[in-house]
């Protein structure tokens, strides 16, 4: 299978843990996105990178979120000290940086939170 | 305001119908655009990328107008296979923008 992975699929967690998800890319894809999304809404963003550089974070990414890419290639998404707002879709998607870039994501970490 | 907005719907349609789905993006400065399908609780796919000159892949057809910064879907002889939520999509080179999806049923 060639396309994006995310691990674990769900996530349940207590209040107050630290969860950490892990993104797989299509290989040769050089960026690679972070996005949220709860029931009926858009994925909404959190931040990217390009190659190992993180390029841009949504100010809605709090402190208690970080990502990293430390080689380029997977990336993970730690959340610490979770609240139940946390609860949501966290969707992993790359691209390669072209004219007219496509997005493809990989099936997405639920995460829920008690 | 959002970058991109659509109406969420929902559009119930009998198979056979013709549906449009309508969006409009604020940054004048977007620089490319997508339709993404998404089923009920899996990832978005991407559908078709939008030009302003139109194109059309089999039963859908997406058109751009940069002039009024609206981009729109069309789908002939609607299946109960097209039921989901369809996502317009804007990028401004840095980052794609999403809304919040238009969700469809066809009913039989």
């Amino acid at each position: 299978d060639t396309g994006v992975s995310q691990n674990p699929r769900h996530k349940i967690t207590k209040r107050g843990q630290n969860v950490t998800f892990r993104c797989d890319p299509i290989s040769e894809h050089n960026r690679l996105y972070w996005y949220r999304q709860t029931l009926g809404q858009g994925p909404e963003f959190l931040t990217y990178f390009q190659n190992e550089a993180q390029l841009e974070k949504s100010r809605l990414l709090s402190d208690r979120f970080s990502a990293e890419r430390p080689k380029g290639s997977f990336s993970t998404l730690e959340i610490q000290r979770t609240e139940q707002g946390d609860s949501a879709m966290y969707l992993c998607a790359s691209s390669i940086r072209q004219t007219n870039e496509k997005l493809f994501f990989g099936s997405g970490t639920q995460l829920s939170v008690l | 305001r959002k970058e991109v907005e659509q109406d969420p719907g929902p559009f119930n349609v009998p198979e056979g119908a013709t549906v449009a789905f309508n969006c409009t993006y604020s940054n004048s400065a977007s620089q490319s655009f997508f339709w993404y399908r998404q089923d009920c609780r899996k990832e978005p796919k991407l559908l078709m990328s939008v030009y302003s000159s139109g194109n059309e892949d089999g039963r859908f057809t997406a058109q751009l107008n940069r002039a009024s910064q609206y981009i729109s879907l069309l789908i002939r002889d609607s299946k109960l296979s097209d039921s989901a939520t369809y996502l317009c999509v804007s990028n401004t080179g840095n980052q794609f923008y999403f809304g919040t999806g238009t969700s469809l049923t066809v009913i039989p």
